[in-house]
């Protein structure tokens, strides 16, 4: 089975300081792993994904985010805060190639100006 | 860029109507399309998995009778909340995968939220 875990239930910078969303996940076979951003009564937007191709994923909107096995982690990072990036954050892992997900509980980021 | 089209973005309606959602994947053929429900401040919680042609699989928990999934082509499946309560108030959201390529990830429409009086 798998399973994700978001350390930080909120997450609060000021605006063009670095953002760090931590993610940790279990799974027993390789995993997708992916980074959704969602905005107030909206949908989720795809920003980056990790499907055993390189380990550090560059995404949308400045975010990256690197997988490292050893510490069965995905941490998303961007390195300027802006005030359109205040939503929730969700990641997400998979081991079926995206037909299966399995989502965290979220972070929701806020940035202060 | 794929993109998946929800209809309506927000219903209000009395208790005892039946509501019918639609999600449209617009530029590309889905098989597989999948129905959340959120609930305030909280993740993403499968209800069923719409499948092209077939029957849909609900997930634990989520009552078939109630909430009716229909696959009928590549590209619409619908969700109808029949004979909505006040308790089935929330946020469905449904989501896509390409049929076409592999290894891709699922892609969200907006949302409706549903309110029940």
């Amino acid at each position: 089975a798998q399973s994700v875990t978001q350390l930080d239930s909120h997450v609060s910078v000021s605006e063009g300081t670095p953002v760090l969303l931590r993610c940790n996940y279990s799974s027993s076979y390789s995993p997708s792993l992916f980074w959704y951003v969602q905005h107030p009564n909206k949908g989720l937007q795809l920003l980056l994904k990790y499907t055993s191709a390189a380990t550090l994923v560059k995404g949308i909107n400045g975010f990256e985010a690197e997988f490292k096995k050893s510490e069965t982690s995905f941490h998303l990072t961007k390195p300027s805060a802006h005030m359109s990036d205040a939503a929730e954050y969700f990641c997400v892992v998979s081991i079926n190639y995206g037909q299966n997900f399995v989502f965290g509980p979220g972070t929701r980021l806020s940035v202060l100006p | 860029g794929a993109v998946v089209s929800q209809h309506p973005s927000r219903v209000i309606c009395k208790s005892g109507t039946s509501v019918k959602i639609e999600c449209r994947s617009l530029d590309f053929q889905a098989t597989t399309m999948f129905w959340y429900r959120q609930f305030p401040k909280q993740s993403l919680m499968l209800m069923a998995t719409s499948n092209e042609g077939s029957k849909a699989t609900y997930e634990q928990g989520v009552e078939k009778d109630k909430f009716l999934i229909n696959h009928a082509s590549l590209t619409l499946s619908t969700l109808t909340v029949t004979s909505a309560h006040p308790e089935d108030s929330s946020f469905y959201i449904c989501s896509a995968r390409d049929r076409g390529l592999g290894n891709q990830p699922q892609h969200f429409g907006d949302g409706t939220r549903l309110s029940i009086l």
